[in-house]
């Protein structure tokens, strides 16, 4: 997983209650991503990282804040978690570049009851 | 807005074939296109980039084809194992900067003995 990892690989948790994920990487990588994957959905970008404290919002932020203290940690939280964001949430990150891959992390599956 | 379309239906294929997945675009002229593979419960991994000048790029057993006037990508493995059974998607460059991507929902192909 190239230097990526996320915590917790599994949670469940209840409806109306916070939440946040931790990525962390290793590799000095200037981008990190958040993506949520759902069926029929295929990954779909929630906030992203340009840089320390500077992040921006994807196409499914609605619900979803992002902090980005350090290069090598990017969380994602969910303030009041409904059933809708009941997912499998991927991390990601590149280190810039026009045509740079993206490395990802193993995912965190999220159910909220 | 960009819009990529995959095969949502598996394929299933024989040890040896030639197994070929699309991606399609539309609403976009993307810079590069890419393609990933993911298997269950496992985060997305790099597999190979073309960019919009180039109309063929190789590695290996793998080879991608890039026609920018059907706004088509088409993706071949040769001689294919079952150990190539998996999910593959195809992700072109996003507007808006930040080196983000846009990713189809994915094909899965499975190898038969």
């Amino acid at each position: 997983d190239a230097g990526i990892t996320q915590s917790p690989r599994h949670k469940v948790t209840e409806t109306g209650t916070p939440v946040t994920l931790r990525c962390h990487q290793t590799e000095n990588h200037r981008y990190m991503y958040w993506y949520r994957q759902d069926p029929g959905h295929g990954l779909r970008l929630i906030h992203y990282s340009y840089g320390v404290k500077d992040t921006d919002k994807g196409e499914v932020s609605d619900g979803y804040s992002v902090s980005r203290s350090k290069t090598e940690d990017f969380l994602l939280t969910l303030e009041s978690a409904t059933s809708s964001q009941t997912s499998v949430y991927f991390c990601a990150a590149t280190s810039g570049g026009r045509t740079d891959t993206q490395y990802f992390g193993p995912g965190t599956r999220l159910t909220v009851l | 807005s960009q819009k990529i379309e995959q095969n949502s239906e598996a394929l299933n294929i024989q040890e040896g074939k030639t197994a070929t997945l699309t991606c399609n675009y539309t609403n976009y002229s993307p810079a590069y296109l890419q393609w990933y593979r993911q298997d269950p419960g496992r985060g997305p991994v790099f597999l190979l980039l073309i960019r919009e000048n180039e109309k063929e790029k190789r590695k290996e057993r793998l080879k991608v084809t890039f026609d920018t006037t059907l706004k088509q990508s088409l993706f071949h493995i040769t001689a294919s194992q079952p150990a190539d059974s998996a999910t593959y998607l195809c992700a072109l460059d996003a507007r808006g900067g930040g080196n983000k991507l846009t990713f189809g929902t994915g094909t899965q192909l499975k190898v038969e003995l």
